[in-house]
């Protein structure tokens, strides 16, 4: 009975380089979500999709940052040239219907060194 | 603006000590509100939804409430294991879509033996 699975736990990248995040949601969820929280602050919210549609994307920052739920395979949270203010936990959750609870995953913590 | 706030940020409690955390929001017509846990290095964990004023939910020694303007969770005699960050979230209005969670800051419990 596994739940939301995101990969990697940790992640370490320098300035300039790509970080990719993946999100695996629980069985039978369709509904994709990516929160972002900072050292010190709350989940924000960034990205609602649904497989092979973005439905909300405003939380995202209109640069660098992408996200993508595919119709085979994990939702994919794509941050290029990253910078030290990108160093946060990222987690993705899922539901099955847009308006049921939320069920995340344990996150991914992204260093920027 | 949407708006959630949590208090207090922190509490302490001796165990079986009985205690409430307040959660106050401000949103134009609910469509339900989620409590969730949270441990160190990890994602939250849902808890509860509730949808009306006046209705309430009941797990272990946690039990959720719910007026017009805010939510209380109450911890009768908690257990050190009870001891996690415990957040609360709506969903945002303002798109007509429920996939947007706006998140408290938290109330960190603490509970000694």
């Amino acid at each position: 009975n596994a739940g939301v699975m995101q990969n990697p736990r940790h992640l370490v990248r320098r300035r300039g380089q790509e970080a990719r995040l993946r999100c695996s949601p629980m069985k039978g969820h369709s509904h994709v979500y990516w929160y972002r929280q900072l050292p010190e602050e709350g989940l924000k919210f960034m990205v609602y999709l649904q497989k092979e549609n973005i439905i909300d994307e405003s939380g995202m920052p209109k640069e660098r940052f992408s996200a993508e739920f595919p119709k085979e395979g994990p939702s994919i949270l794509r941050i290029q040239q990253v910078v030290r203010g990108d160093s946060a936990a990222y987690f993705c959750a899922s539901s099955r219907q847009g308006n049921q609870p939320q069920h995340f995953g344990d996150g991914t913590r992204l260093s920027i060194l | 603006e949407d708006q959630v706030t949590q208090s207090p940020e922190a509490l302490r409690l001796q165990e079986g000590e009985s205690s409430s955390l307040n959660c106050s929001y401000t949103v134009s017509g609910l469509r339900g509100l989620f409590w969730y846990r949270q441990d160190p290095g990890k994602g939250p964990e849902f808890l509860f939804t509730l949808y009306s004023a006046g209705e309430e939910k009941e797990k272990e020694r946690l039990k959720a409430t719910i007026t017009k303007k805010e939510s209380f969770l109450h911890i009768t005699a908690p257990k050190p294991e009870d001891s996690a960050t415990y957040l609360c979230a709506v969903p945002f209005d303002g798109s007509g879509n429920t996939g947007k969670l706006i998140f408290g800051q938290g109330t960190t419990l603490q509970v000694k033996p």
